[in-house]
């Protein structure tokens, strides 16, 4: 069965610090993944995504990810955070007919 | 572009009524899924429809049902609620066999008392 796992539930960081979150997915097949933010009191957003390729993705805010086959992962990272970082990230494994499987998140803070 | 719409966006209940939450998305996608986020727990999958015209069980699928209405629409219902069923749910869909993203509605907080 799929799965995905997030190593850091809780981030603490100062602003203009990096960020690296965690994600390691057990997948049969060609595996799609994604990482998505929720900020407070919203919805999920779609940062970055991984279909095929070159294996290193950029998303939207200066959010990247780097997948790693060899390792099953899929860490994200931001050279310089942000205090509008402050938001919970969801790493999230499934595409084409695989339902989406989401690991249990990483609350981020930044402190200005 | 409305996207994913859900409604409603806060709801109370009082233990054993029962309600149905609505979502509705006009992007004619085929797969629509609803998840209950819980804190520390991330998105559990309660039940989803791969297609119009089917439904199944996911992860955390008991106290409640779906209905496919039809292709935009997909709602789930607690039948007599619970305490434990306080949560946020959200309701995402995509297109089934492309290698694309879910795309979510703005979910819906229940409070059970």
């Amino acid at each position: 069965a799929q799965s995905v796992s997030q190593h850091n539930h809780h981030v603490i960081l100062s602003e203009a610090a990096s960020l690296e979150l965690g994600c390691n997915y057990s997948y049969g097949g060609t595996v799609n993944l994604f990482w998505y933010v929720q900020y407070p009191g919203q919805h999920l957003q779609l940062l970055l995504k991984y279909f095929s390729g070159d294996p290193l993705v950029k998303g939207i805010k200066g959010f990247e990810a780097e997948f790693i086959k060899s390792k099953f992962s899929f860490n994200l990272r931001k050279p310089s955070v942000q205090w509008s970082d402050t938001a919970e990230y969801f790493c999230a494994a499934g595409g084409g007919s695989y339902i989406p499987t989401f690991g249990r998140g990483t609350s981020l803070i930044v402190h200005p | 572009n409305a996207g994913v719409t859900q409604t409603p966006k806060f709801q109370v209940l009082k233990t054993g009524q029962s309600m149905t939450l609505q979502c509705a998305q006009d992007m004619n996608h085929n797969s629509m899924y609803w998840y209950r986020q819980d804190p520390g727990m991330g998105l559990r999958l309660i039940y989803y429809s791969a297609s119009e015209g089917t439904t199944d069980k996911g992860e955390v699928p008991n106290g409640y049902n779906v209905s496919r209405l039809n292709k935009r629409e997909f709602s789930l219902r607690l039948e007599s609620a619970a305490p434990s069923q306080t949560s946020v749910y959200f309701c995402a869909s995509k297109w089934r066999q492309k290698n694309t993203e879910a795309f979510f509605g703005q979910g819906t907080r229940l409070t059970v008392v």
